[in-house]
């Protein structure tokens, strides 16, 4: 199993300004991955993380407005750029391990 | 590509009652499929998975499901519910050359009334 911690748990932010959120696991992981859910909608992966790769994004998202970093194997974050309140959502970070997948507790981002 | 539908958004039902939540996924590969669960104010939780083997899987908390590849169906059941089932239950799919990316169905909110 992967104990995952995230930070912010939430946090409420102005139009126009970034968020950077951290994935901490207490393991070694090769894949990390990033989830939004917007309200009301399923959970969406917005890209995969790989320590030593560029991270790999999913249709719809662009590295430009979610950057990611991933310096090594038990770590990464994920920013949300120029936000605005279409960015409001929850953003989880979730592993991979022999095909579970264990996800942090999320971070409650609301733009106004 | 794959895709995963849960036919109901919410499910009412009586304490010690039955349940089904249904889950029906699309696509051209095999799968593996998951249900998760996520209780108020509480991170998504591994319910139960199917990876290979008998079709018939067993979770915690008395879930099973069934994994039927002719009708692309995932269905959770619980012969019995208590009011702390009451919770989001959340189906996904991943493929076997995905590396473990999921793709998750809209969720069922399950609410479990005395």
């Amino acid at each position: 199993s992967a104990v995952i911690s995230q930070k912010p748990s939430r946090d409420i932010c102005q139009r126009g300004t970034s968020l950077t959120i951290q994935c901490q696991v207490d393991s070694q992981v090769t894949m990390m991955f990033w989830y939004r859910q917007q309200p009301g909608q399923s959970l969406t992966l917005i890209a995969t993380a790989n320590q030593g790769s560029e991270a790999t994004y999913e249709s719809g998202f662009v590295i430009d407005k979610f950057p990611i970093s991933r310096p090594n194997l038990t770590f990464s974050t994920l920013t949300v750029s120029n936000m605005s309140p279409e960015d409001s959502s929850i953003y989880l970070c979730s592993v991979s391990t022999r095909l579970e997948q264990f996800f942090g507790p999320g971070t409650r981002l609301t733009v106004l | 590509a794959q895709s995963v539908t849960q036919l109901d958004s919410q499910v009412p039902v009586f304490e010690e009652a039955p349940v089904e939540l249904r889950c029906n996924y699309s696509s051209s590969v095999s799968v593996y499929l998951f249900w998760y669960v996520q209780y108020p104010n509480q991170g998504l939780q591994l319910l139960l998975k199917y990876l290979s083997g008998s079709t018939l899987v067993k979770g915690i908390n008395g879930f099973e499901a069934e994994f039927n590849k002719s009708q692309t169906s995932f269905h959770l059941r619980k012969p019995s519910v208590h009011i702390s089932d009451t919770a989001e239950y959340v189906c996904a799919v991943t493929a076997y050359n995905q590396g473990g990316k999921l793709i998750f169905g809209q969720g069922t909110e399950l609410s479990v009334k005395p």
